[in-house]
Parts: C-alpha cells; structure tokens; sequence
C-alpha cells in the first residue's frame, strides 16, 4: 500500500526557475529514495537519502529529510525543459519492496 | 548504472486471450524482482515481489491466478496476465536491484497493456 503524499500534484514553472516539491510518509523508514518518470516511460532514480540523514545533494538536485515530521523535499535548482516529468518519492517499508508517493507532476516552460 | 530491460513496450490482445511481460537483469543477478501497475496519471501499486526459485508473494487484492509471475532465473522474471479483460488495460512496470534495499531499484521500460 502506498505510504507517501506528494504535495503539490502539479507544477507548472520557466525554465530557469527552480521547482519544490514534497513528500510525507507515515511509518518508520530505513531510507527515502526520488525517481524521476518521463511520459510513459519507466522510473529514474535520483538520489537516496537514509533515514540518519538530513540532506544530500546531486548536481541541480537537493534533497532534505526530517524523520521527526517523517516528511521530505526535492529541489530542482535552474530548471529545464528536460526537467518536465513526474517525480516520485519511495520510501522503503519491508522486506526490500518500496512504496511510492502519489507523485509531482512538473512542467517546465521554455 | 544497472540495466533492467522489459518486453514488450507495448501490447495489444483481445480480451479473453493471455499476455506475457518479460522483465531481465542485463547486467546483474536478482534473487527478488518487483512488479508493479500504473493507472494514467497515478502512482506506481506494488502488485507482486517475484522471487527466484520460488512462489511469487503478491500484494493483497492481487489476483495470483490472474497474474501469474515465474522467476525461472537470476535474470529474468515473467508476469502473464491471464484470461484478459479490458480493466486490465494498464501500464505494468517491473523493476530489480542488484544489491539490498538501501541501494536504488532499476526500472524497466514499462509494457503498456490495451485489452480491446
């Protein structure tokens, strides 16, 4: 079942600006993971965060966790039009299988 | 990175009739595979965990005679979706990692399912 909320559904942005995005979760996780989706394609992962810790960065992407609110944020510094794509968040609950957020759906505009 | 590859992208059946859906590690050995099913514009639902060597554990309110899953080998897992209905048109996703839960999951490329 599905554990993470994604706020907001969609994002509409210009290309330059940068995109947040956020995901809470409900139970106790050994690590947070964001994937990125192209239309009708399948997932990307960008970058897992474990559970000890509190940020971590990949190039344009930032990434924050706050296990005390169980909650997460993904930022998109400099957007592109490349960027436009559905982001999920992924937390992983047992026995190896992951749980996916609702999902963020960005737009970026040229 | 790892690569997972799935097959067909696509495919079209009539209702009644079976489809099967290949998911492969290329380059990697996977004891456990996932499949999962996507509606437009929603998120991905774990359906089953494929296991290799053994019976499939399948999420509740999965259908295991419906979607029938054999992981014969290290590097390939097969869902068949059996007796096809038009509810069943989806986009059906698998995805594998070569190591434990802490390291990313790789992703097929998806089959997008019509049930006509």
């Amino acid at each position: 079942s599905q554990q993470g909320e994604e706020d907001p559904q969609a994002l509409s942005i210009q290309e330059g600006e940068n995109a947040t995005m956020n995901c809470s979760y409900k139970t106790s996780i050994n690590n947070l993971q964001w994937y990125r989706q192209n239309s009708g394609r399948g997932l990307v992962h960008l970058i897992l965060i474990r559970s000890n810790e509190r940020e971590k960065h990949s190039g344009r992407l930032r990434v924050t966790l706050d296990t005390s609110k169980k909650s997460s944020s993904l930022l998109i510094t400099a957007s592109r039009a490349a960027d436009t794509a559905s982001y999920f968040c992924a937390t992983d609950v047992n026995d190896y299988k992951l749980s996916f957020g609702a999902g963020t759906t960005v737009t970026v505009r040229a | 990175g790892a690569v997972v590859s799935q097959h067909p992208s696509w495919v079209i059946c009539k209702s009644g009739t079976s489809v099967k859906i290949e998911c492969r590690s290329l380059d990697f050995q996977a004891t456990t595979m996932f499949w999962y099913r996507q509606f437009p514009k929603q998120s991905l639902m774990l359906m089953a965990t494929s296991n290799e060597g053994s019976k499939a554990t399948y999420e509740q309110g999965v259908e295991k005679d419906k979607f029938l899953i054999n992981h014969a080998s290290l590097t390939l897992s097969t869902l068949t979706v059996t007796s096809a209905h038009p509810e069943d048109s989806s986009f059906y996703i698998c995805s594998a990692s070569p190591g434990t839960v802490t390291t990313e999951a790789f992703f097929g490329q998806g089959t997008r399912l019509t049930v006509v």
